[in-house]
């Protein structure tokens, strides 16, 4: 089945433990996503990638950390969390960049920093 | 800067009715348009999109959306919610000549339909 995984689903930490959330997509896409969702605002894009090797900034990077080493994975790390990071956070992934491609969605993390 | 706005942010409708959610978007270039639906739980899944063209398109579900470039509006609509429609639904707006494909998101909008 084609689909984008994530884990871990639930996560609470504390103020500055580093942590680690995965990504993995099965259906070969290059483009990758990273956003999370809060109330009253949506979802934001903290980073992308185009590809293996490639990545960038989206609109809200700071305190966020992603590799691309593999196709198919795309971790977000969090090098010392803070309560402003407790968010609900979701991967994408696309055949390719650019905005005529379906972005498909991960199940989600919700993520609690105290 | 481009943005999306969902002016209803929480709708509840008994089965039957019909529903209009408000998405409008600030960006004076050629935009693609998205409509996404989160059911309670679950992950993001697309509704429906428009790219060009029957500015009228319909997606799955039953649902539809109007494209009405001269009040930059893209309003998800359907004839007749089931309970099963209770979800939280997102506008979503990427700019057309976007080689990076990022999706500007509005604030979402819960719908509660009572049975």
């Amino acid at each position: 089945e084609a689909q984008v995984t994530q884990n871990p689903r639930y996560l609470i930490t504390v103020t500055g433990k580093k942590l680690t959330v995965t990504c993995s997509q099965n259906m070969n896409h290059e483009y990758m996503s990273w956003y999370r969702q809060d109330p009253g605002l949506g979802l934001r894009q903290i980073y992308y990638s185009m590809n293996v090797e490639v990545t960038d900034k989206g609109d809200v990077p700071e305190g966020y950390k992603v590799s691309r080493k593999e196709k198919r994975n795309f971790p977000l790390i969090l090098e010392s969390p803070s309560p402003n990071q407790t968010s609900l956070y979701f991967c994408a992934s696309s055949t390719a960049g650019g905005s005529y491609n379906e972005q498909f969605f991960g199940p989600g993390t919700r993520l609690t920093v105290l | 800067a481009q943005s999306v706005s969902q002016h209803n942010h929480h709708v509840i409708l008994s089965e039957a009715a019909s529903l209009e959610l408000g998405c409008n978007y600030s960006y004076g270039g050629t935009v693609n348009l998205f409509w996404y639906v989160q059911y309670p739980g679950q992950h993001l899944q697309l509704l429906l999109k428009y790219f060009s063209g029957d500015p009228l398109v319909k997606g799955i579900k039953g649902f539809e959306a109007e494209f009405i470039k001269s009040k930059f509006s893209f309003n998800l609509r359907k004839p007749s919610v089931q309970w099963s429609d209770t979800a939280e639904y997102f506008c979503a707006v990427v700019r057309s000549s976007s080689n990076t494909g990022k999706l500007i998101f509005g604030q979402g909008t819960t719908l509660q339909v009572k049975p």
